[in-house]
């Protein structure tokens, strides 16, 4: 089975703009998460997709927003981009509680 | 004081040793997952335990629920062992799953 894809691999904005990273999950999995690892830090928690609804949101503010379609990927949107927004952002997928997480290879977000 | 804790943060050992890795919790949890990042970024899931133990090749994982701790071992450590653990848990009626911090593992020939 394909695994979680995710593009563009690398995203190169300016300070102000807008970026858009989006992200299929394994078929038949209806949750997706975002996360952003910054240079040397761990995985912090964006978003939760489920069901095309968002069920949470980490500790991020409203210019990071997303989406979930109806066949499940998602969408993530960085609004008014900042320096420190430089960053591999993550999607997982999950099909139950019970399940395996599955990564995607993340987007490698620069902002100059 | 977050959600998942592990530690070591750091760790360096010889090829060969025995690495133990551990991850508390302090939330009630239907799994616990172990997952390994390579440089360059990718994530693999290792495990997913709710219970018990799991084996597969030279890694172990052990959860006790009571005590809200797992741990993960690696026998016979490698140098391609080197990478970064990480510990995540599913809590909250949504399936919420937090992430502990990691563990940067070196394994020198």
């Amino acid at each position: 089975e394909a695994g979680v894809t995710q593009s563009p691999t690398h995203l190169i904005k300016t300070r102000g703009q807008q970026a858009t990273l989006r992200c299929s999950p394994i078929s038949g999995h209806t949750s997706v998460y975002w996360y952003q690892q910054a240079l040397g830090l761990g995985l912090q928690f964006l978003l939760w997709y489920d069901e095309g609804e968002e069920r949470n949101r980490g500790n991020f503010p409203p210019r990071f927003s997303g989406r979930q379609f109806p066949n499940y990927s998602s969408e993530l949107n960085v609004n008014a981009l900042e320096l420190e927004d430089s960053a591999l952002y993550l999607c997982a997928s999950i099909r139950t509680s019970n399940s395996p997480l599955h990564f995607g290879n993340g987007t490698r977000l620069t902002v100059t | 004081k977050n959600e998942v804790e592990q530690s070591p943060q750091n760790l360096t050992a010889q090829e060969g040793e025995f690495i133990t890795i551990n991850c508390s919790y302090s939330v009630g949890i239907s799994a616990l997952h172990w997952l390994q990042q390579h440089p360059g970024g990718g994530i693999v899931s290792l495990f997913m335990l709710s219970s018990g133990k799991k084996k597969h090749g030279r890694l172990i994982a052990t959860i006790n629920i009571q005590e809200k701790h797992s741990s993960l071992h690696i026998t016979a450590s490698h140098p391609r062992d080197s990478a970064v653990y990480i510990c995540a848990v599913n809590s909250g009626g949504y399936q919420k799953v937090t992430f502990g911090t990691g563990t940067k593992l070196q394994v020198i020939p």
